[in-house]
């Protein structure tokens, strides 16, 4: 049972525009949601999270959005980079439980 | 400061072997996880470990098993391999505050090829 979906595999965007990356979860119990960039043959490496009591996140050129009502949240990469080519992965758990859900992944490629 | 290490970082088994997977933690970080990634889908969370106490498991058989030893270290067993656990084998730390707000710590995984 897939808690945690990212229904777009891929998406394209050219460099110095925004990236906007979405994710949609189905459990009400998820209080904490963090997003992972991974590289090829490297593990994925945390981004940027946000807890429940919040609604934004911003660190740098990274925002997440999240909207506990529609169950949804999405990351901001403004402006996109070259090296921010890399697959995205949406995660979630509960508070207090490290037991992470993770979305399939979105692959983004920033063209030059 | 050195990340998560796993080994190995690649390894073949055939059906029916069995395979020990080892991690060491962030230095502080006193609580580890594995979880499994098959191609094209994203990780799946296999155990939880902390101060050597299993503290959560995923939809996972009994052949697979893992513990933590005094130093944090971990390892993850898994008996009689099946071609399905052919996957890339994640160990992640972190330090646990009690607020929820710590994020896991990936090392880049283990490729595991069952033939």
């Amino acid at each position: 049972d897939q808690q945690v979906k990212q229904n777009s595999p891929s998406l394209s965007v050219q460099e110095g525009r925004i990236s906007i990356l979405n994710c949609d979860y189905t459990n009400s119990m998820f209080d904490y949601f963090l997003w992972y960039k991974k590289y090829p043959a490297e593990g994925p490496t945390f981004l940027i999270s946000i807890s429940s009591i919040k609604d934004k996140n911003e660190d740098g050129r990274f925002t997440v959005f999240l909207n506990k009502s529609a169950k949804h949240l999405s990351l901001h990469i403004v402006p996109s980079q070259p090296g921010d080519s890399a697959v995205y992965f949406c995660a979630a758990s509960p508070l207090n439980d490290y037991k992470l859900s993770f979305g399939a992944g979105t692959t983004v490629t920033v063209r030059a | 400061d050195a990340g998560v290490t796993q080994s190995p970082t690649h390894l073949i088994k055939t059906r029916g072997q069995h395979v020990t997977l080892r991690c060491s933690p962030i230095s502080g970080h006193k609580s580890v996880s594995w979880y499994q990634q098959v191609l094209g889908q994203g990780p799946q969370f296999i155990f939880q470990y902390y101060e050597k106490e299993e503290r959560g498991r995923g939809n996972f058989p009994d052949r697979f098993s893992a513990r933590q030893f005094p130093n944090y270290s971990s390892e993850l067993n898994v008996n009689a391999l099946l071609l399905g656990d052919s996957a890339l084998y994640l160990c992640a730390s972190t330090i646990l505050t009690g607020t929820g707000d710590s994020p896991l710590h990936f090392g880049n995984g283990t490729r595991l090829t069952v033939t």
